[in-house]
């Protein structure tokens, strides 16, 4: 079946350092990739998006590129800030219809704390 | 254009009852799909529906079921409630012919 793996977290940041969370995923064919934000107490945000291979999604600093070859899908961005602290989320949802209609897949979640 | 919306946010109910929560996605979206959130078992997903048919379910126990109306207002109800399913519950919805899905705040359900 389908499945997302994330890096090991939380992950602790000093403000301004670089950042990269990694996803791997095993699905078949072409699924649509997705990362997504939640805050404490909220819901998930949409962070951004990629459709196909050698997609990048981006959306406020952060970028993530569709590696077929590789089926990741890692998240970076230059240089965080103390308001990036949130649990971030890789998802994946096939292209097939049926049993894959409406259903993401979730990676566990990676807890990311930026220090002042 | 408003959010996709959950009531209510918070629930406190004891085991055997059962709970209704609701869900009113975005304007034109016709999709919604909704999600268990637990520390110990993250995302999981519930079920889905199209046009007031379920098109997809997940792993869950017929206790949790659903339904969609006319306007793509949908409700999610769990009968006989157990400790276990205390959890954020997420609603998501989706525009037709788009695979992106946009979510609620979600409602939090304790069970005592």
């Amino acid at each position: 079946g389908d499945s997302v793996t994330q890096m090991e977290g939380p992950v602790t940041l000093s403000e301004e350092a670089f950042l990269t969370i990694n996803c791997t995923y095993t699905a078949t064919g072409y699924p649509s990739l997705f990362w997504y934000v939640q805050y404490p107490g909220e819901g998930l945000q949409l962070l951004l998006k990629a459709t196909k291979a050698d997609d990048k999604g981006s959306n406020k600093g952060f970028e993530a590129t569709y590696r077929k070859e590789t089926t990741s899908f890692h998240l970076e961005k230059g240089s965080v800030q103390v308001s990036d602290s949130a649990v971030y989320f890789c998802a994946l949802i096939p292209n097939a219809g049926g049993t894959s209609y409406g259903k993401l897949t979730f990676g566990q979640g990676t807890i990311l704390t930026v220090h002042p | 254009k408003a959010g996709v919306t959950q009531t209510p946010r918070y629930l406190i109910k004891t085991r055997g009852q059962q709970v209704t929560l609701s869900c009113s996605p975005i304007s034109g979206h016709r999709s919604v799909s909704w999600y268990q959130q637990t520390p110990g078992q993250g995302l999981q997903f519930l079920f889905e529906y199209f046009s007031e048919t379920q098109r997809n379910k997940g792993n869950f126990p017929g206790r949790f079921s659903g339904r969609q109306f006319s306007n793509s207002r949908s409700e999610m109800n769990v009968s006989t409630l157990e400790l276990g399913d205390s959890a954020l519950y997420l609603c998501a919805s989706s525009f037709p012919g788009d695979d992106t899905q946009y979510f609620g705040p979600g409602t939090r359900l304790t069970v005592l």
